[in-house]
């Protein structure tokens, strides 16, 4: 079964950091570019940033640009997110999502047609 | 980056038709044809429904049609059924190399 788990989620003060994973299992994941997409309570989805099959091509929404760094190891089928000068607006619920083709070469630029069921973050003093 | 332009809600009754907009810019929905569309039940992920501005993924129904015609992207629902009431989010690769997501309409079965 294809499947994506996300965990790291937790509650953290206004300023802190937080290193989120997502675990694929089900398909080749080192052929697939993969995003991050962050849903506060009650709202929309937003996307918050993309990297291709490799590595070697990463993207950032403004909102997270220069806090969040985005990473992948493919021999351990895993995607990251670390999460640094976390904000309240940061709170949500933070999805793992695969791009629906294979090699993608621009972050963001695909459909995502597998989701985790996410894991939450709360920033609160 | 601004989100795409939703309405907030639409409604219909079983079996008509009705449609979603997506407005956005030059910059996004009229510059790519990389708008995609998903659906979003209470407490779930989102599901693609739409990508490429008018292809279904295997599995979703051919009552899901989707299209683009300058700045808006548009979903149409046809013979709509009561499984369809929930949240539907447009999204579209940007000149930034980000992708955005629409505003979000809440679809309700009369």
């Amino acid at each position: 079964e294809v499947q994506l788990v996300e965990s790291g989620g937790g509650v953290v003060r206004p300023g802190g950091s937080l290193r989120l994973s997502c675990a694929a299992s089900g398909f080749t994941f080192d052929d697939y570019g993969m995003s991050w997409v962050r849903q506060a309570p009650g709202k929309g989805l937003e996307w918050v940033s993309g990297i291709n099959w490799n590595g070697g091509s990463t993207g950032y929404a403004d909102s997270v640009k220069g806090r969040f760094t985005i990473s992948r190891d493919n021999a351990k089928n895993s995607l990251y997110l670390q999460m640094n000068s976390l904000r309240a607006e940061d709170t949500a619920l933070y999805h793992c999502a695969r791009d629906r083709n294979v090699d993608t070469a621009m972050p963001g630029s695909d459909a995502f047609d597998i989701w985790g069921q996410g894991t939450m973050v709360t920033v609160s003093s | 980056q601004s989100a795409l332009t939703q309405p907030a809600s639409v409604s219909g009754s079983p079996g008509q038709s009705i449609t979603i907009s997506c407005t956005g810019t030059s910059s996004d929905v009229g510059g790519y044809n990389y708008v995609s569309w998903y659906q979003q039940h209470p407490g779930k992920a989102p599901k693609l429904m739409i990508y490429e501005v008018s292809n279904r993924p295997s599995g979703v129904p051919d009552r899901f049609s989707g299209s683009k015609s300058g700045n808006t992207a548009s979903l149409t629902i046809s013979g709509l059924q009561a499984e369809d009431e929930a949240d539907y989010y447009c999204s579209s690769y940007t000149s930034s190399s980000t992708q955005v997501f629409g505003t979000g309409t809440k679809v309700t079965v009369l």
